[in-house]
């Protein structure tokens, strides 16, 4: 069984550029989330997919984005990157829809920063 | 609004001793409570969770936890902490389809 798996690990932006973030689901599972972790504080909820939709979305502006693909991978685009949006970007991956009992195992993290 | 609150933001331990992580929630609905653990540069492994039933929960590595549904509380333990057990912790909590909120972690220093 393979686990949660983000690519890239680590990325430079200058600020007012974009991102494309990368994750691989672990397999049979078809929700992914996407979380935000600054520095000294608890993952932030962005966004969630379940097959390939848009399932519920957190305080985050529309720069954030978001897909799903059928082989329930999943990218997290950020557009206009600003000072405050460096951080590590977690994708988790679980069964069902919604939040829910069931568990979300994560990937290691992309730590992006911008300057 | 959901909420997680940890209130110690450092907990110290000698190991072999006991050991408490305290977490409080607010959650509108039937809670569904989560421990999970992050080491340094990685993403966080789930530990444990309480849906309904057993008010005591057990999880991975010896750790367990404690549902009291009147002092919202979901405090987790471990009868004998290893130094290998360091590491930050959070809890988090969802209600029914709610995405999960964490609390803002707790690090724990078990020390030999």
């Amino acid at each position: 069984e393979t686990g949660v798996t983000q690519s890239p690990t680590h990325l430079i932006k200058t600020r007012g550029q974009q991102v494309t973030l990368r994750c691989s689901s672990q397999s049979g599972h078809n929700t992914v989330s996407w979380y935000q972790q600054a520095l000294g504080q608890g993952p932030q909820f962005i966004f969630q997919y379940y097959r390939e939709e848009e399932n519920g979305r957190g305080n985050f502006p529309p720069r954030f984005s978001g897909l799903q693909f059928p082989n329930y991978s999943s990218e997290l685009n950020v557009n206009a990157l600003e000072l405050d949006d460096s951080a590590l970007y977690l994708c988790a991956s679980s069964l069902g829809r919604g939040g829910g009992a069931y568990e979300q195992y994560f990937g290691p993290g992309t730590r992006l920063t911008v300057t | 609004a959901q909420s997680v609150a940890q209130p110690e933001d450092q907990v110290n331990v000698a190991e072999g001793n006991p050991l408490t992580v305290k977490c409080t929630y607010s959650v509108s609905g039937n809670p569904y409570l989560f421990w999970y653990v992050q080491y340094p540069n990685r993403g966080l492994q789930f530990l444990l969770k309480y849906i309904t039933g057993d008010n005591l929960v057990k999880g991975s590595y010896g750790f367990e936890a404690e549902f009291n549904k009147s002092q919202t509380s979901f405090h987790l333990k471990k009868p004998s902490a290893l130094v290998s057990d360091s590491a930050l912790y959070f809890c988090a909590v969802n209600s029914g389809n709610t995405p999960l909120v964490f609390g803002k972690g707790t690090r724990l220093s078990v020390i030999a």
